[in-house]
């Protein structure tokens, strides 16, 4: 099993542009979510799935949108980028057990974003 | 106030040492406690869960009071690779029925020779 994987790992954007960040996970997990972390902020949830068809919004969804088509992948939209979405981005996923997120969440490597 | 709390350190430890961090958190539906360590510039990865009667692996002892709202974790015998960012992680269960995971923004261990 490969776990999770993102991709890019890095990319520079212009303030406007828009890109996706990969998310994939051969694990069969249901629960999928994407987080940002910041200096001193810690990991803040920015949107969240708990299977193929459902999302929720997290702490700070603003500028982004996201889609769960399949089990496996979990697309990360950036629409129009701005410098405040400078980041590191983690995807991560995990198994529910009664609806109830109780088991690991495996995170991918990461995806630093610097938006200029 | 934050979902999640913890002092963000960091703790500066010789080896050989205990070491102990304290985490609170505000809503007291939360169904699960984790905590994750976290090494520099990569993804964090779950150390234990924490459950009600408190558990120990190995050298790692996590404790949960439900009653206080707060999450501990001991290190006995710290090591140098024992150096890292631990995170504290609660699940909130949202009026959506949906849950979510709130991290901590994590206390920084450092291990000296």
């Amino acid at each position: 099993n490969a776990g999770v994987t993102q991709t890019p790992k890095f990319q520079v954007l212009k303030t406007g542009q828009s890109m996706t960040l990969q998310c994939a996970q051969d694990m069969n997990h249901e629960y999928m979510s994407w987080y940002r972390q910041d200096p001193g902020m810690g990991l803040r949830l920015i949107h969240y799935s708990v299977g193929a068809g459902i999302t929720d919004q997290g702490e700070v969804p603003n500028g982004y949108n996201v889609s769960r088509s399949t089990t496996e992948d979990f697309p990360l939209r950036l629409l129009s980028a701005a410098p405040s979405q400078t980041s590191v981005y983690f995807c991560a996923s995990s198994r529910t057990g009664g609806g109830i997120v109780r088991e690991t969440q495996y995170f991918g490597p990461g995806t630093r974003l610097l938006v200029l | 106030r934050k979902e999640v709390e913890q002092d963000p350190g960091p703790f500066n430890v010789p080896e050989g040492a205990t070491v102990a961090f304290n985490c609170t958190y505000s809503n007291s539906a939360s169904q699960s406690f984790f905590w994750y360590r976290q090494d520099c510039r990569k993804e964090p990865k779950l150390l234990m869960s924490v459950y009600s009667s408190g558990n120990e692996d190995g050298r790692f002892t996590a404790q949960l009071n439900r009653a206080s709202q707060y999450i501990s974790l001991l290190i006995r015998d710290s090591k140098l690779s024992d150096s890292a960012t631990y995170l504290c992680v609660v699940n909130n269960v949202r009026n959506t029925g949906f849950q979510k995971l709130v991290f901590g923004t994590g206390t920084r261990l450092l291990v000296s020779p």
